[in-house]
């Protein structure tokens, strides 16, 4: 079974950094496509940022581009979301996802979210 | 970006009744070498991360129960509940994940009338 379990989250000031984290399991993680996407309190969804499976390539929303750093260490199963310069409106829930198939694009598999707050 | 645009922002249905929400994209989705729609329907429910429901526009997903349909190509797209049920109260999004960044419709909250 899929299992993407995220940690990290908090409350932390305007200017902050957190690092979370999102821990795979029930899959070959080295070979999956992760993404993390975001939902502010009573918001929509709106995509963060995503990796290859090796690492070797990297993509982020523009509002989020030089402040966050997404990355993965395949030997232990985990993917990872450095925020940097943290802002209010960075608030939301974060979770990582994962691709439905190899060659399948859209999401196929959620965590259950950690919460940032970023508030003084 | 491909923006997404979802109608209406909330539905109030009956139980049994039939509810539509409809998601049009500021972009074509439809790739012509394969003749796939790439877009994809997800429902989420208070407290819960989203919930795929339907991917390449109209494929269902396993498990989930036949009285969720999608349709249409190109820009316009529909996602039926033909018998709405007490458990299928939630917000639905749509997604397209022709290019990137993957975009989302804004949602449709889905209430029971």
């Amino acid at each position: 079974e899929v299992q993407l379990v995220e940690s990290g989250g908090g409350l932390v000031q305007p200017g902050g950094s957190l690092r979370l984290s999102c821990a795979a399991s029930g899959f070959t993680f080295s070979s999956y496509l992760m993404h993390w996407v975001r939902q502010a309190p009573g918001k929509g969804l709106v995509w963060v940022s995503r990796i290859n499976s090796d690492g070797s390539s990297t993509s982020y929303a523009d509002s989020v581009k030089g402040r966050f750093t997404i990355s993965r260490d395949n030997a232990k199963n985990t993917l990872y979301l450095q925020m940097n310069s943290l802002r209010a409106d960075d608030t939301a829930v974060y979770y990582c996802a994962r691709v439905y198939g190899l060659a399948a694009a859209w999401f196929g598999y959620w965590g259950q979210g950690t919460l940032v707050t970023v508030s003084s | 970006d491909s923006v997404m645009t979802q109608s209406p922002d909330s539905l109030t249905v009956s139980l049994g009744e039939s509810a539509t929400i409809n998601c049009k994209s500021s972009q074509n989705v439809l790739y012509s070498s394969n003749n796939k729609n790439y877009l994809a329907w997800y429902q989420q429910k208070p407290g819960q991360p989203p919930k795929l429901l339907i991917y390449w526009a109209s494929t269902r997903e396993s498990g989930v129960p036949d009285r969720f349909s999608g349709s249409g190509s190109g820009t316009d797209f529909t996602l039926t509940i033909s018998s709405l049920q007490a458990e299928d109260v939630a917000i639905y999004y749509c997604q397209q994940y022709y290019d990137t960044p993957p975009t989302f419709g804004q949602g449709t909250k889905v209430e029971i009338k």
